[in-house]
């Protein structure tokens, strides 16, 4: 297994199109996490999936977006007419769960760079 | 969510030279991840602490885990041009909730 794969690399967009992300977990982790990414801060949490139950949703996530991992291996993010504030670095990273002490380790992928002109 | 703060924001130093980067908040961790990000990829995980007052090195890399499990500090010895990046630490609890990193660049 290569690890988490994620595409496109890199999409620029025009204001009001809708896209869509895609991302293929490490294939024995049963838990998959979208964050994204601005210039200068941290990741920050959108939602995650434990095989295909989406379990939560952050407030980060309008209801422009929406993702979906419909046989609990890939997962897709759908960004509906984009505004340029959604021009952001979107990661991917899967896990297992942690079970008694020990802790989930993550694998993220490299992230799909969105661009909204 | 926990709120955490890291500092420096920025450090630049010259390659051979030592440094530390810091992780704090005002609850407890349950555990804390460090990772390192690297310009256009996702970020890559270096260590995971869980008990209080814990050391973990990683070749060069030194990671302390406060007694109280509310501040962790990753310390760097004689630093190259390769640990050039964004170093993140992250609170996890079934989910990971990051700060906002700290750019390091060693110059060469």
């Amino acid at each position: 297994d290569t690890g988490v794969s994620q595409n496109p690399r890199h999409k620029i967009t025009k204001r009001g199109q809708n896209v869509t992300f895609r991302c293929d977990p490490i294939s024995e982790h049963n838990r998959l996490y979208w964050y994204r990414q601005t210039l200068g801060q941290g990741p920050e949490f959108l939602t995650y999936f434990q095989n295909e139950a989406q379990l939560e949703k952050s407030r980060l996530l309008s209801d422009r977006f929406s993702a979906e991992r419909p046989k609990g291996s890939f997962s897709t993010l759908e960004i509906q007419r984009t505004e340029q504030g959604d021009s952001a670095m979107y990661l991917c990273a899967s896990s297992t769960v942690g079970t008694g002490i020990r802790v989930d380790g993550y694998t993220f992928g490299s992230g799909t760079r969105l661009t909204v002109v | 969510t926990q709120l955490l703060e890291q500092s420096p924001q920025f450090l630049s130093i010259q390659e051979g030279e030592n440094l530390t980067v810091y992780c704090n908040s005002s609850s407890v961790f349950s555990s804390l991840q460090w990772y390192r990000q690297e310009p256009g990829e996702g970020p890559v995980l270096l260590v995971t602490v869980v008990t209080g007052g814990e050391v973990k090195k990683l070749k060069r890399l030194t990671f302390q885990f406060g007694d109280a499990r509310k501040d962790s500090s990753l310390h760097i010895t004689a630093a190259q041009p390769g640990d050039t990046g964004l170093y993140l630490c992250a609170s996890h609890d079934y989910k990971l909730s990051f700060g906002a990193g700290t750019t390091v660049t060693v110059r060469a």
